[in-house]
């Protein structure tokens, strides 16, 4: 079966300074993998999703950005950060021919 | 715009009793539906998904899915504390020939079963 992994688990970092999360993908090809974030007492927000290697679409404008280097590789990137950017940072990936999401264990960042 | 209605509770029972999620949604083509369970500070858990009308068990859970009336319920039968945690809804256009492949969330519901 398919593993998502994460990181940092947790991360805190000062308003202005970029940002670098991974998430790696093991047990599968060619997954939809997608970036959501969910901000305290809030729903989930969907980021950015990618269908494969270089292939990024934006769901909401703002200061982050996307790429997926590697098919099971997915990073989620600021040049700046801002306080509205705390959160819980989840990738999650749907496998080919289902409709199913299954999320990792996610990041949680507070800037400060 | 597709939108998902979930009562954010807190929704509270009794050990062993039926906990009863409901979810409503406002997009009549949607095809697929999923519950997930989120426990605090943890990421979402996928626990049940149901593309047909009718009733879905799986264990303790039960998905309910009416097309007609647009809704999915979740049922938790000889609920247990370990189940208190929130409960997320969400339904995809995709489970047909077509669609996208980006589901809409409900915000969730907080369920609480107290000893």
């Amino acid at each position: 079966s398919q593993t998502i992994h994460q990181w940092p688990a947790t991360l805190v970092q000062p308003v202005g300074s970029p940002l670098s999360l991974e998430c790696t993908v093991e047990g599968t090809s060619n997954p939809n993998l997608y970036w959501y974030r969910q901000a305290a007492g809030r729903g989930l927000q969907l980021l950015f999703y990618s269908v494969g290697i270089g292939q990024i679409s934006s769901e909401v404008p703002q200061n982050l950005s996307a790429s997926r280097p590697q098919d099971r590789q997915f990073i989620l990137s600021s040049k700046k950060l801002l306080l509205s950017d705390s959160g819980f940072y989840l990738c999650a990936l749907r496998l080919a021919g289902l409709y199913e999401q299954y999320f990792g264990p996610g990041t949680r960042l507070t800037v400060t | 715009q597709k939108e998902v209605e979930q009562n954010s509770g807190p929704l509270s029972v009794p050990e062993g009793a039926i906990a009863s999620l409901n979810c409503t949604y406002s997009d009549r083509g949607s095809q697929s539906f999923f519950w997930y369970r989120q426990y605090s500070g943890k990421s979402p858990e996928l626990i049940m998904s149901i593309y047909s009308n009718g009733d879905k068990e799986d264990g303790r859970f039960t998905a309910q899915l009416n097309k007609a009336s647009q809704y999915v319920s979740l049922l938790i039968r000889d609920s247990q504390p370990s189940d208190s945690a929130t409960y997320l809804c969400a339904v995809n256009l995709a489970g047909g020939s077509g669609g996208s492949y980006i589901p809409t969330f409900g915000r969730g519901t907080s369920l609480i079963v107290h000893p």
